[in-house]
């Protein structure tokens, strides 16, 4: 099964609206990342978070992370029709002797301008 | 310039017929491995590699071969393909170590028919 779930699977707002993701886990982890694709190209790493901070600003990104609900939340404020991508959370954890990144199945975010 | 390079981008066979997917880095990363990516189901982990001659498998190595010769190198090999790896897939790179990001290739989008 998947270690990190994103919610919701698909996302549509209007240009300037605020778009919030959201990633629930399994296990513990050492830090959680978030990655964005454009329709089908490579993921882009945005953002990473430790499992010992609680909250993280990029620019426009903001990302949090309760470990003790085994979530976290991408927001991204002011959004653009630029924005418009699928965005993952990849969570990476010790696995048999080495960190595993897993990744969620992602949330599809229309920006419509 | 930092990136992963794979190749083909593209890539239309017959089942049955031996291909090879390459994947090289030039950021002299320890760490790479192969996802492929279907539709509901995210990017799950095919095989990855900590270092030269060393490889283990992922969550779905069944089908699929790799080597580790050289640091920058990790090609994807399918020594039968069939059509359920019809797939897109993706080579990563990054540091060993916590709290390292991951760095994309451009993807490969392989039909078998």
């Amino acid at each position: 099964s998947q270690q990190g779930e994103e919610d919701p699977q698909a996302l549509s707002i209007q240009e300037g609206e605020n778009a919030t993701m959201n990633c629930s886990y399994k296990t513990s982890i050492n830090n959680l990342q978030w990655y964005r694709q454009n329709s089908g190209r490579g993921l882009v790493h945005l953002i990473l978070i430790r499992s010992n901070e609680r909250e993280k600003h990029s620019g426009r990104l903001r990302v949090t992370l309760d470990t003790s609900k085994k979530s976290s939340s991408l927001l991204i404020t002011a959004s653009r029709a630029a924005d418009t991508a699928s965005y993952f959370c990849a969570t990476d954890a010790d696995s048999g002797g080495y960190q595993k990144v897993t990744f969620g199945i992602g949330t599809k975010l229309q920006v419509i301008p | 310039e930092a990136q992963v390079t794979q190749n083909p981008r593209y890539l239309i066979t017959v089942t049955g017929k031996k291909l090879t997917v390459t994947c090289s880095q030039n950021m002299n990363h320890e760490y790479m491995s192969w996802y492929r990516q279907d539709p509901g189901l995210g990017l799950r982990q095919i095989y990855y590699s900590m270092n030269v001659e060393v490889t283990d498998k992922g969550d779905v190595p069944e089908g699929y071969k790799v080597s580790r010769k050289e640091k920058r190198n990790f090609p994807l090999i399918l020594e039968s393909p069939s059509p359920n790896q019809t797939s897109l897939y993706f080579c990563a790179s990054r540091e060993q170590g916590l709290n390292t990001e991951a760095f994309f290739g451009q993807g490969t989008r392989l039909t078998v028919v």
